[in-house]
C-alpha cells in the first residue's frame, strides 16, 4: 500500500534561514507527488506538484525516485511561510490521495 | 468563482445517531472527494465521486457512505455514529478526473460525537 511519511511534526527555523521539509513515500509505481499548505485559519490549498517542476512562493521540490523522496525546500524562510505543510501522493490516474501527517513550519522572526 | 462550500460548519451528535454532510463544489467541477482529518490519523481519504459515480473508496467501514447529484453536489452520510468519528470532514473538488488535477478544499465540517 502507498504511504507518505513526514518525519518532523514541527520544524522551527529563523527568518532568512534555509528550510527543508522532508517527505518520503512508498509506492512501487509512478506516483504523482504534491505539497499542500494550510495557513492559519485558511483552507488547505495546493502549493506545488512535481509534474509542474515550478517554484511557488520560493519553494521548490524535486522528486527523487531513487530515494523515494519529495522534500520541500526554500533558501530563505519568511515569516509568512509559517503554516502546516502536507506532502501527498496519488497514482494510477485516480484522485485517491494519500496525505502525510503534516509538518508545522514555524519561522521565528 | 465561489469556492467549495460545506454545510453545516459545525455539528454535534450523539453516539448511535446518523449524520449527513453536504458539499457544493466549485462551479464546473465534476470530481468531489471526501477526507476525514483527525489529530491522530491526519488526513484520510474517504471516497471520490465523479459524474455521480463513486470512483474510489478509502479504508473506512460501511457506515460511511456518500453520493453525488447531477449538479455535482455531494453528500456524505455516517450512520450509527461512534465517538471516534469526531473529526473535521473535508470536501475537495477538482475539474477533471485524474490524479494530476489540483484539488480545491472546502472549509470543512467539524463533527463532534458525544
Amino acid at each position: 500500500a502507498q504511504r507518505v511519511t513526514q518525519p518532523e511534526k514541527l520544524l522551527s527555523v529563523f527568518k532568512g534561514a534555509p528550510v527543508e521539509l522532508k517527505c518520503n513515500y512508498s509506492y512501487s509505481g509512478s506516483p504523482e507527488l504534491f505539497w499542500y499548505v494550510q495557513y492559519s485559519r485558511q483552507r488547505l490549498q495546493l502549493l506545488l506538484r512535481h509534474i509542474s517542476r515550478e517554484s511557488i512562493k520560493g519553494f521548490t521540490a524535486d522528486l527523487n525516485k531513487g530515494e523515494t523522496s519529495f522534500h520541500l525546500k526554500k533558501p530563505f524562510a519568511q515569516e509568512e511561510d509559517s503554516a502546516m505543510y502536507y506532502c501527498a501522493l496519488s497514482y494510477g490516474g485516480y484522485q485517491k490521495v494519500t496525505f502525510g501527517t503534516g509538518t508545522k513550519l514555524q519561522v521565528i522572526p | 468563482k465561489a469556492g467549495v462550500t460545506q454545510t453545516p460548519r459545525y455539528l454535534i451528535k450523539t453516539r448511535g445517531q446518523q449524520v449527513t454532510l453536504s458539499c457544493s463544489p466549485i462551479s464546473g467541477h465534476r470530481s468531489v472527494s471526501w477526507y476525514q482529518q483527525t489529530p491522530g490519523q491526519g488526513l484520510q481519504f474517504l471516497f471520490e465521486y465523479f459524474s455521480e459515480t463513486q470512483r474510489n473508496k478509502g479504508n473506512f467501514p460501511g457506515r460511511f457512505s456518500g453520493r453525488q447529484f447531477s449538479n455535482s453536489r455531494s453528500e456524505m452520510n455516517v450512520s450509527t455514529l461512534e465517538l471516534g468519528d469526531s473529526a473535521l470532514y473535508l470536501c475537495a473538488s477538482s475539474a477533471e478526473q485524474g490524479s494530476r488535477h489540483e484539488q480545491y478544499f472546502g472549509p470543512g465540517t467539524r463533527l463532534t460525537v458525544t
